[in-house]
């Protein structure tokens, strides 16, 4: 059963840059088959999707968010990581990081962190 | 982006109660369509996938069902541990969009 922890600051100060990881145990990020991605919650709100990354380095970033996201991995350590620039208030929200596997006929977020919550201000 | 509209945005029942959510694509996404349930201060768990299979370890009570644009997650008889935010969220291409949830609450 793969699992995923979110580690980083909890606060960060309006316009810099917001810096999490997201450790995979019990999986290889490099074996293949899944997207690494990170997903958004504003306190009391919905989810937003971020964007995700496969093991050889291709992403896919959000359009609303892509002018300040970066999505990288490190296969040696068996971990992804999200960089969020220039952040404001309305990036406050608890950021999960998740595995979307391919299966028959969908494509499914079926394991996710804990959640990380990450507060902008001053 | 594809757009999903759930209704209502919340709901309040009693245990035993058949519960319908709906779920609407502002394109059609065939049947890549998932049902996620969030419980305050957890992540979301999947439930249903393809539009109507139930995800291992989820209880019968759970079913899906819809294509093209219109999908339906149905609670045949409401138990106790299913209050919750319910969210439906498509696959069929990127960016990956999310419903903006329905909260079942306690009548």
């Amino acid at each position: 059963q793969v699992q995923l922890q979110e580690s980083g600051p909890g606060l960060v100060k309006p316009s810099q840059t917001l810096s999490l990881t997201c450790t995979v145990s019990g999986g290889s990020i490099s074996s293949g088959g899944h997207y690494w991605s990170w997903i958004r919650q504003h306190p009391g709100k919905g989810l937003e999707w971020i964007g995700y990354i496969y093991y050889s380095g291709n992403t896919y970033y959000n359009p609303s968010l892509k002018s300040r996201v970066t999505i990288s991995v490190d296969t040696s350590k068996n971990q992804f990581s999200l960089r969020l620039s220039s952040v404001t208030a309305a990036d406050t929200a608890v950021y999960y990081c998740v595995r979307e596997q391919s299966i028959v006929a969908s494509d499914i977020f079926d394991s996710w962190g804990q959640g990380s919550l990450v507060t902008v201000s001053s | 982006d594809i757009q999903m509209t759930q209704s209502p945005s919340s709901l309040s029942a009693s245990v035993g109660d058949r519960v319908t959510i709906t779920c609407r694509a502002s394109q059609s996404i065939s049947s890549y369509l998932n049902w996620y349930q969030q419980k305050p201060g957890k992540a979301p768990k999947l439930l249903i996938y393809a539009a109507s299979s139930l995800q291992s370890g989820v209880p019968s009570r759970f079913s899906g069902s819809g294509s093209g644009t219109d999908f339906t997650l149905t609670v045949s008889s409401l138990q106790p541990e299913d209050f919750a935010t319910y969210y439906c969220q498509q696959s069929h291409s990127t960016p990956r969009t999310f419903g903006q949830g329905t909260k079942v609450e306690i009548k």
